[in-house]
């Protein structure tokens, strides 16, 4: 099973700031890498699949880089909706696992 | 619009079983493939299970092998995850996701919970 481990587990930032996110794979998974959004209360919601395309109605403050087991999650300036839990996930092989989630919260 | 609509959830005691539903609206169900998706209160995201477009192939989480079965009724619009000898640790929201390329989960149910409890 391949593990994801994610970084920091919590990033505390101010609004209009950029946010970095790392996601690192115990072994290579190409580039099929996912990205996810997580409000409270909330289901997850798909922004980036395969390392770096943006899903359907995604803004361009989010991208998404990296290839074979070092991934980032980057969002350009930080807007109110955007704090958050964001989770990476791996489509390389069974079982699909995800990371453990980085939080955004408001500094 | 796309939906995705879970049901069954409930308070289970350990060892019972119980069966959830997805009822998917709004594209044309039979050209895709479908994911169970679980959250433990508080915790993360873990994936449990998914079934193809067609049936034709199943895999399941280690976790879960040989206590759950998904399956699809074309039929119906609906996907099924039946869950058997439930544990406390199966405590979870549920979510039903669709897949559009082979683990890419792009639309998300709300989510049924699922507490195993005596």
């Amino acid at each position: 099973e391949i593990v994801l481990t994610q970084s920091p587990a919590t990033l505390s930032l101010s609004p209009g700031e950029r946010a970095t996110l790392s996601c690192r794979a115990s072994q290579s998974v190409s580039s099929s890498l996912m990205w996810y959004q997580q409000k409270p209360g909330q289901a997850p919601r798909l922004l980036i699949y395969d390392a770096s395309i943006r899903a359907t109605g995604i803004p361009a403050r989010f991208s998404g880089s990296g290839s074979g087991t070092d991934f980032t999650l980057t969002i350009s300036s930080l807007e109110p909706e955007d704090f958050a839990v964001y989770y990476c996930q791996h489509r390389s092989n069974w079982p699909l696992t995800f990371g453990g989630g980085t939080k955004v919260e408001i500094k | 619009q796309v939906q995705l609509v879970e049901s069954g959830g409930g308070v289970v005691q350990p060892g019972r079983s119980l069966r959830l539903s997805c009822a998917a609206s709004g594209f044309s169900f039979t050209g895709y493939g479908f994911h169970w998706v679980r959250q433990a209160p508080g915790k993360g995201l873990e994936w449990v299970a998914v079934i193809w477009y067609d049936g034709s192939n199943k895999f399941y989480a280690d976790s879960v092998k040989g206590r759950f079965t998904i399956s699809r009724d074309n039929s119906k619009n609906t996907v099924y995850l039946e869950m058997n000898n439930l544990r406390a640790d199966d405590t979870s929201v549920y979510y039903c996701t669709r897949d559009i390329a082979v683990g890419v989960f792009d639309w998300w149910g709300q989510g049924a919970l699922v507490t195993v409890s005596s």
